[in-house]
């Protein structure tokens, strides 16, 4: 059962413009929600991480909108360059149940020049 | 900082086989670390959860006799796949959580670089 409910599957942007990642949860005790990148082979690295209590974060190019009451965050990537290439996993957890993340689905993100 | 190791990167080993995987948090005490299994342009799923010096969590499904996972220090975990068959074939990640205090970084889990492990 995915907890976690990430869209779209893929996504085509041009350089310089705005890539958008969509994820819905259903839990209301996830009280943690990171985003990651990851290339082909390798592990993912942590982008950005918001807790409920706000409602956006920016981090560089990357911005995390948060929607408590849809249950709903996104990734918002900025002036997206070809290096970001790569494909974008939301997540979820939950502090007092060992913080095990769960992911969506990934989104393949293609950056054209 | 907050760096997580995995060694090997790559290891292809005969059906029946054990193999192992180490874990390896470098610049940090992990107090939790965490087994992922990624199959090609799927997610990762958690197979188990453990804390230095106590038993691992499995997931439901996971066989626990089957991966053995062992955190015998607050940098290193290990994994070892038993009697080894071609659909064990996978991705294995482990990702690494710190006793970090303050805000924010409390929750932060970083990945090692996977280990692509092929049954033959």
């Amino acid at each position: 059962q995915q907890q976690v409910k990430q869209s779209p599957q893929s996504l085509i942007v041009q350089k310089g413009g705005i890539s958008i990642i969509n994820c819905a949860y259903e839990n209301t005790a996830f009280d943690y929600f990171p985003w990651y990148q990851q290339f082909p082979g390798k592990g993912p690295a942590l982008l950005i991480a918001i807790r409920p209590d706000v409602s956006e974060k920016k981090e560089g190019r990357f911005t995390i909108s948060f929607n408590k009451s849809a249950k709903q965050f996104s990734l918002h990537i900025m002036d997206s360059q070809p290096g970001d290439s790569a494909t974008y996993f939301c997540a979820a957890s939950i502090s007092n149940s060992g913080y095990a993340l769960n992911f969506g689905k990934g989104t393949s993100l293609l950056v054209t020049p | 900082g907050a760096v997580v190791s995995q060694h090997p990167s790559r290891v292809i080993c005969k059906s029946g086989t054990s193999v192992k995987i180490e874990c390896r948090s470098l610049d940090f005490q992990a107090t939790t670390m965490f087994w992922y299994r990624q199959f090609p342009k799927q997610s990762l799923m958690l197979m188990a959860t453990s804390n230095e010096g106590s038993k691992a969590t499995y997931e439901q499904g996971v066989e626990k006799d089957k991966f053995l996972i062992n955190h015998a220090s607050l940098t290193l975990s290990t994994l070892t796949v038993t009697s080894a068959h071609p659909e064990d074939s996978s991705f294995y990640i482990c990702s690494a959580r710190g006793p970090w205090g303050g805000q924010g970084k409390t929750y932060e889990q970083y990945f090692g670089p996977g280990t692509r492990l092929t049954v033959t």
